[in-house]
């Protein structure tokens, strides 16, 4: 299944904590984005990123922080600061500007 | 940037029947349009894609519409089964000389009664 994975598929996060959401890819794709779903909001981008030590805010990016120093990884912090975290995170990859996106399982973050 | 505007967020059919799920976007250098199905719990994965080169696309009981100038396009979906279930999102992104992220709608959810 895949070629891109996200972990875990559950997590659990107790408030003011800062929780990081693995996303791990071996397609040798060069951009890779974070999504977040939420019920009747569609897929909102958080950040992206098109090669490797570079990435750009995308529409909700307060409360998150990125890295890239692997082109095969690019891991979500969701940070204390970031008020309502409780939801579907999707991470996804594309190879060129010419293709499609592939994405991840998801990981469901729950604030308890 | 771009926006999508997707509708309705909701349809439910009986089996058998014909479905239709319409987008309208903004930018006028998309073009590049995917359909995303999402089943429960599970990812996003893309099931019909058009771009701006032509208006149909088909491909089994899926089709897609495309009109450039009213910058709308359109998901059909024919002879309706229960396993069509799910969220459907649609996109619109360039692939040169704009934003090359892909804008989704919000999504709408297709419940196809047995």
């Amino acid at each position: 299944d895949g070629g891109i994975t996200q972990s875990p598929k559950y997590l659990f996060r107790k408030e003011g904590q800062n929780v990081t959401l693995s996303c791990e890819q071996n397609l040798n794709h060069d951009a890779m984005y974070w999504y977040r779903q939420d019920p009747g909001q569609g897929l909102r981008l958080i950040y992206y990123s098109q090669i490797v030590n570079d990435f750009q805010k995308g529409d909700i990016a307060e409360g998150y922080s990125v890295s890239r120093e692997k082109k095969e990884s690019f891991p979500l912090t969701v940070t204390s600061a970031q008020k309502n975290p409780t939801a579907f995170y999707l991470c996804a990859s594309r190879v060129s500007m010419n293709t499609e996106a592939f994405f991840g399982q998801g990981t469901r973050l729950t604030v308890v | 940037g771009e926006n999508v505007e997707q509708h309705p967020s909701t349809l439910s059919v009986q089996e058998g029947d014909s479905a239709v799920i319409k987008c309208t976007y903004s930018d006028s250098a998309s073009n590049y349009f995917p359909w995303y199905k999402q089943e429960l719990g599970k990812r996003p994965q893309l099931i019909i894609d058009i771009r701006s080169n032509v208006g149909e696309k088909k491909d089994q009981r899926i089709a897609v519409t495309l009109n450039k100038t009213a910058k709308h396009f359109s998901l059909h979906i024919t002879e309706t089964q229960p396993e069509d279930s799910a969220v459907y999102f649609c996109a619109a992104r360039a692939t040169s000389g704009g934003s090359y992220i892909p804008t989704f709608g919000r999504g709408t959810s297709l419940i196809v009664h047995p």
